[in-house]
């Protein structure tokens, strides 16, 4: 265990439900991170969130909303999402000091999602 | 463009033999390189973490080298197991930001008994 627990691990869902992904760390760091793999492709970069700042990835849809009410817990909502959206979506959290780099990550298990 | 390339893209290897595998980058400016191991479904854990001073870093019967030089990093994986069967990604951080991380394609590893 990394320290990084994400529910649900499996998601089924049609194109016109809202679900919701959540994430919790329980390590006291004070960035988290939602990332999106895809079947054979690298890991992509959603959203950060710093000393509770966001920072996104331009490229993601609107239909993906990230949310952090505290450092502890991320939630990434997803309304209206598409087929090609079926992926595993890894949550992950680090330490990062004040005006330093943002170093080693600690991956949850993931939640494999499957919309139909 | 930051760039990280893992070589080979695949690897078959018997149990008990050695391996090593390598990750080219063109990140800058260069904060750390990471080597994480994946397992199937599962969420990347990490296996080192080096810094620019750092050319050598072992866990276990892995070790990583990095040649901040050439910007070249292997991981090298000792006597084998069939655990070690699993995507193994090289990541590279640029400076401060945290969206700066570039993700390898990874190499997957398949160790036969």
């Amino acid at each position: 265990e990394t320290g990084v627990t994400q529910t649900p691990r499996h998601l089924v869902m049609g194109m016109t439900n809202k679900k919701s992904l959540k994430c919790e760390q329980h390590l006291g760091h004070n960035a988290m991170y939602w990332y999106k793999q895809s079947a054979k492709k690298p890991l992509e970069l959603m959203f950060v969130y710093s000393l509770e700042e966001r920072v996104e990835n331009n490229s993601v849809p609107s239909r993906f909303s990230p949310e952090c009410p505290n450092s502890s817990h991320l939630f990434l909502h997803l309304h209206t999402l598409q087929p090609e959206d079926s992926a595993l979506y890894l949550c992950a959290s680090s330490q990062v000091p004040a005006g330093g780099p943002h170093n080693e990550q600690f991956f949850g298990p993931g939640t494999r999602l499957t919309v139909l | 463009k930051n760039q990280v390339e893992q070589s080979p893209q695949s690897l078959i290897i018997l149990e008990g033999k050695n391996c090593t595998l390598q990750c080219n980058y063109t990140v800058s400016p260069f904060s750390n390189l990471r080597w994480y191991k994946q397992d199937t479904g599962r969420g990347p854990v990490s296996l080192t973490i080096m810094t620019f001073s750092e050319n050598t870093k072992s866990n276990g019967r892995y070790t990583a080298t990095l040649d901040a030089d050439t910007k070249q990093s292997s991981l090298h994986i000792t006597a084998s197991q069939l655990s070690d069967s699993a995507s193994y990604i090289c990541v590279v951080s640029a400076g401060s930001n945290a969206g700066k991380s570039t993700f390898g394609d990874g190499t997957t590893l398949t160790v036969k008994p």
